[in-house]
C-alpha cells in the first residue's frame, strides 16, 4: 500500500529565506508524485508533478522538487520565500496510471512566512 | 473552461438531516473522487468512481452514498447527518492511461457544518 509522510505539520520561514518542505513516500511500484498547494478557503491547486524522466521538476511560483528514489523522498524547495507563499502544502503519491488506486495524500504542512 | 464545480459552497445541517453535495466536471474525465478534509488530517477518500455506473468505497465511506449516472456528475449524499461529518468536502477528477499524468483536478470545496 502507498503512503506519504510529511515531516513537520507547520514550518515557519522569514521572507527571503529558503523554503524546504519534506515528503517521504512508500510505494511498491514506481510512483507518480505530486505537490499541491491550498490557499485559505480555496481548493487544491497543482504545484508540480513527477512522472518519469528528469528527477528535478519545476513548478509554478518558483517551486521545485527532486525525486530521490534511493531516499524515497520528494522534497519541495524554493530559494526565496515570499509572503504570498503562505499556504498549506500537500504531497501525494499515485501508482503509475492506475485510476483504481487514487492519490494518497500526506497530512499537509502549513507554511508561514514572517516579514 | 469550468473544470470541477461543486455546490453548495457552504451548508449548515441539523443532526439527522440529509443532503446531497453536487459535483460536475466538464473535462470528460472517467475517474472522479470525493475527499473530506479535516484540520491536521490531510485528505481522506470517501468514495470514487472509474466511470458511469461504477463506484467503490474509499477509506471513510460510512454515512455517505454516491451514484454516477453520467460521466459528468458524481453527487455525494449524506444520510442522517452527524457532527462527525462536519468537514470540508472536495470533489476531484482525473484521467489515466496512456499519455496521462494522473494529476487530480479539484473543485473549490463544500464546507459542511452539522449542529
Amino acid at each position: 500500500a502507498q503512503s506519504v509522510t510529511q515531516l513537520g505539520s507547520h514550518v515557519s520561514v522569514s521572507e527571503g529565506a529558503l523554503v524546504l518542505l519534506r515528503c517521504n513516500y512508500s510505494s511498491s511500484v514506481p510512483p507518480y508524485l505530486f505537490w499541491y498547494v491550498q490557499y485559505p478557503n480555496q481548493g487544491l491547486q497543482l504545484l508540480l508533478k513527477y512522472t518519469t524522466g528528469a528527477t528535478l521538476v519545476k513548478g509554478i511560483n518558483g517551486f521545485e522538487a527532486e525525486f530521490k528514489k534511493s531516499e524515497t523522498s520528494f522534497h519541495l524547495t524554493k530559494p526565496s520565500a515570499h509572503m504570498s507563499d503562505a499556504a498549506e502544502y500537500f504531497c501525494a503519491v499515485s501508482e503509475i496510471n492506475s485510476g483504481n488506486t487514487p492519490l494518497v495524500f500526506g497530512k499537509g504542512t502549513r507554511l508561514s512566512v514572517i516579514a | 473552461n469550468a473544470g470541477v464545480t461543486q455546490t453548495p459552497k457552504f451548508r449548515i445541517l441539523k443532526i439527522g438531516q440529509s443532503m446531497t453535495l453536487q459535483c460536475t466536471q466538464d473535462m470528460n474525465h472517467n475517474y472522479m473522487y470525493w475527499y473530506r478534509q479535516d484540520p491536521g488530517m490531510g485528505l481522506k477518500l470517501i468514495y470514487y468512481s472509474v466511470g458511469a455506473g461504477i463506484t467503490d468505497k474509499g477509506e471513510v465511506p460510512n454515512g455517505y452514498n454516491v451514484s454516477r449516472s453520467t460521466t459528468e456528475d458524481f453527487p455525494l449524499r449524506l444520510e442522517l447527518a452527524a457532527p462527525s461529518q462536519t468537514s470540508v468536502y472536495f470533489c476531484a477528477s482525473r484521467t489515466v492511461g496512456q499519455g496521462a499524468t494522473g494529476e487530480l483536478f479539484f473543485g473549490e470545496g463544500s464546507r459542511l457544518t452539522v449542529l
